[in-house]
């Protein structure tokens, strides 16, 4: 079946620290992939996306990800965190044809000062 | 208009009753989507909207679930007698034409509580 999995239900990681989130997908193809933030009381905002193309794709707020077609994966890194990266990041993807995001379960992020 | 605008931001129903819940997309969106997040879970896909045609309704968890959109903009998520299992945040999405939902834009949500 077509499914995006989260393995890091909740991750803590002091401010400045680096940050890697885990994103893997099952998919016979190449499906288009994205990574979205919600931070509280708000609505998700894409951070970035993959179709094709670069593997390492440049987001908004200085996130970055590596799409890895032999690991099934589309991790999310950014270099620094700031306390304001305090959110829940979900991993989504779209079969290529398909008409619908379908989301991971969420990671969510605490940063200690 | 700006974003995606959903309505009421909360709800507050007693069980049984029915509700329903607005969504206005961007101006000039065709694709609309509707997702629920219930609490500690990721987003669960319940309705797309290509126009006002739902060519998928495949997440509608029951037939107390139905969903129209008209003129092609102003969606309403209808939940008739309503249980404490439909607890949750709706939320509604909306992409520009020609790209699918490749890049999909989202409200707010609602946040729907049955008592």
């Amino acid at each position: 079946a077509q499914s995006v999995t989260q393995p890091d239900i909740h991750i803590t990681v002091s401010e400045g620290a680096s940050l890697e989130l885990r994103c893997n997908y099952s998919y016979g193809a190449t499906p288009y992939l994205f990574w979205y933030v919600q931070s509280p009381g708000q609505g998700l905002q894409l951070l970035l996306k993959y179709f094709s193309g670069d593997t390492l794709v440049q987001g908004i707020k200085g996130f970055e990800a590596e799409f890895k077609r032999s690991q099934s994966s589309f991790n999310l890194r950014k270099p620094s965190v700031h306390w304001s990266d305090a959110a829940e990041y979900f991993c989504a993807f779209l079969s290529q044809g398909a008409q619908k995001l379908v989301f991971g379960q969420g990671t969510r992020l605490t940063i200690n000062p | 208009g700006a974003g995606v605008s959903q309505s009421p931001s909360n709800k507050v129903t007693e069980k049984g009753k029915d509700v329903e819940l607005r969504c206005d997309p961007i101006s000039g969106h065709t694709a609309l989507y509707w997702y629920r997040q219930s609490l500690g879970q990721g987003l669960e896909f319940l309705i797309y909207f290509q126009g006002n045609s739902a060519p998928d309704k495949s997440g509608l968890p029951s037939d107390r679930f139905s969903a129209e959109r008209t003129g092609g903009s102003v969606s309403t998520l209808t939940i008739q007698r309503t249980q404490q299992e439909d607890s949750a945040v709706y939320l509604c999405a909306s992409s520009w034409p020609g790209q699918g939902n490749t890049e999909a834009f989202f409200g707010q949500g609602t946040r729907l509580t049955v008592v």
